[in-house]
């Protein structure tokens, strides 16, 4: 079955330090991935996207995530994190061309201490 | 470009009566999808549909929840002899076909008394 897992449930850092959010999917054949970020109070929305081609890609707010399909990891990356970044961040998965579905891990609440 | 809306964003309601929420996608999206989402869970996939046509259906989707996109715009999501269970955040989602990404809506809490 289709599965993502986000193994950090809830992390806490400093302003300016550097943050890592982990993923990890289990699918067979290509897969779509995605991370969502959910600000207190508003709805998801889309930081960046997977789809095929260079498997480092760059969202926004300075937000990165490599696709490594050895590891089958999504992994999320900001180099410098702000106050603002304190949210819920959400990994998805789809399957190949179609995109029909997401399958989300339970998601990562990151709190930035100023 | 408006988002997708949905409405209400808040319903209570007593166990054993009807709701139903409704969702208006991105205008040129063709398809719209509905999740399910708990305290501390990711969304779960309920049903989705391209254009009019309802192509999958969660086992999540038990036979209380119908969904319908009649002319292939807007949405409802109906929950007929609400449970206690059924209490979460509803959210939709539109997009085009193909490899897009989904764009969400602000949901619609319900709390079953």
């Amino acid at each position: 079955a289709q599965s993502v897992s986000q193994h950090n449930h809830h992390v806490i850092l400093s302003e300016a330090a550097s943050l890592e959010l982990g993923c990890n999917y289990s699918y067979g054949g290509t897969v779509n991935l995605f991370w969502y970020v959910q600000y207190p109070g508003q709805h998801l929305q889309l930081l960046l996207k997977y789809f095929s081609g260079d498997p480092l890609v760059k969202g926004i707010k300075g937000f990165e995530a490599e696709f490594i399909k050895s590891k089958f990891s999504f992994n999320l990356r900001k180099p410098s994190v702000q106050w603002s970044d304190t949210a819920e961040y959400f990994c998805a998965g789809g399957k190949d061309f179609g995109n029909e579905k997401l399958t989300f891990g339970t998601g990562t609440r990151l709190t930035i201490i100023p | 470009d408006t988002g997708v809306s949905q409405d209400p964003r808040h319903k209570i309601t007593k166990r054993g009566q009807n709701v139903t929420f409704r969702c208006d996608p991105i205008s040129e999206h063709n398809r719209l999808y509905w999740y399910r989402q708990t305290l501390g869970q990711g969304p779960e996939f309920l049903t989705y549909f391209q254009n009019e046509a309802q192509l999958e259906k969660s086992r999540l989707l038990s036979d209380r929840f119908s969904a319908e996109r009649p002319k292939g715009s807007f949405s409802t999501l109906e929950i007929q002899r609400t449970e206690q269970g059924d209490s979460a955040m509803y959210l939709c989602a539109s997009s085009l076909s193909g490899p897009h990404e989904q764009y969400f809506g602000p949901g619609t809490r319900l709390t079953v008394t």
